[in-house]
């Protein structure tokens, strides 16, 4: 199957600061990424979606401002958050499909865990 | 709204059969997905149905009817490893997947 990877696993960081995360289709081509927030026994929510050559979509109530994405290439989205503060601690996962797959079916990262101290 | 409704927690036996309900409501319908979630792993597919009945697949199978806008996961001769989180997610039709909070499943000996 496609894989995806996401890097960095974990990361620590001082509030203020600013966090990029990767993502990677290794094996294939994504023309669109999904970027997830997961908190500790809930669900996952749905940031934005990222397009490749364009801006991003961001749902309702997540800030485009704070959280940067880009879709530079084909196989290449970063999220970056920028001035993370203690309630950005989360675990965000990005995710692809491949391109004119009628089922939709999603490939994850393997997500990175962020604590912001 | 939208809305996806799964149990919170369920507990089998090592061996045995079990059945996650999942009901949902969305704008428009494009599919039901199931995922299996390890704790603090992201989640991997596990199936998807877009027309009604039956998708059998080893030892998961997962069964839609969109009449009653609800779907089920069964897992047979449980395994330890099967203990996880299994999330429910349905495409509407702007293609979006709506997620349900997941089902954490704990296997006992």
């Amino acid at each position: 199957g496609a894989v995806v990877s996401q890097h960095p696993s974990w990361v620590i960081c001082k509030s203020g600061t600013s966090v990029k995360i990767e993502c990677r289709s290794l094996d294939f081509q994504a023309t669109t990424m999904f970027w997830y927030r997961q908190f500790p026994k809930q669900s996952l929510m749905l940031m934005a979606t990222s397009n490749e050559g364009s801006k991003a979509t961001y749902e309702q109530g997540v800030e485009k401002d704070k959280f940067l994405i880009n879709h530079a290439s084909l196989t290449l989205s970063t999220l970056t958050v920028t001035s993370a503060h203690p309630e950005d601690s989360s675990f965000y996962i990005c995710s692809a499909s491949l391109a004119g797959q009628d089922a939709g079916e999603l490939f994850f990262g393997e997500g990175s865990r962020l604590t912001v101290l | 709204g939208q809305n996806i409704d799964q149990p919170t927690e369920m507990t089998a036996t090592e061996g045995a059969i079990v059945q996650i309900n999942c009901t949902y409501q969305t704008s428009g319908f494009n599919g039901l997905f199931w995922y299996q979630q390890h704790a603090g792993e992201a989640p991997t597919f596990l199936s998807y149905n877009v027309l009604d009945g039956l998708e059998e697949k080893g030892r998961f199978s997962s069964f839609l009817s969109r009449s009653k806008g609800y779907s089920y996961l069964l897992l047979k001769e449980l395994q330890m490893k099967d203990s996880a989180s299994y999330l429910c997610a349905a495409m509407d039709s702007n293609y979006q997947l709506i997620w349900g909070a997941g089902t954490k499943l704990i296997i006992k000996p």
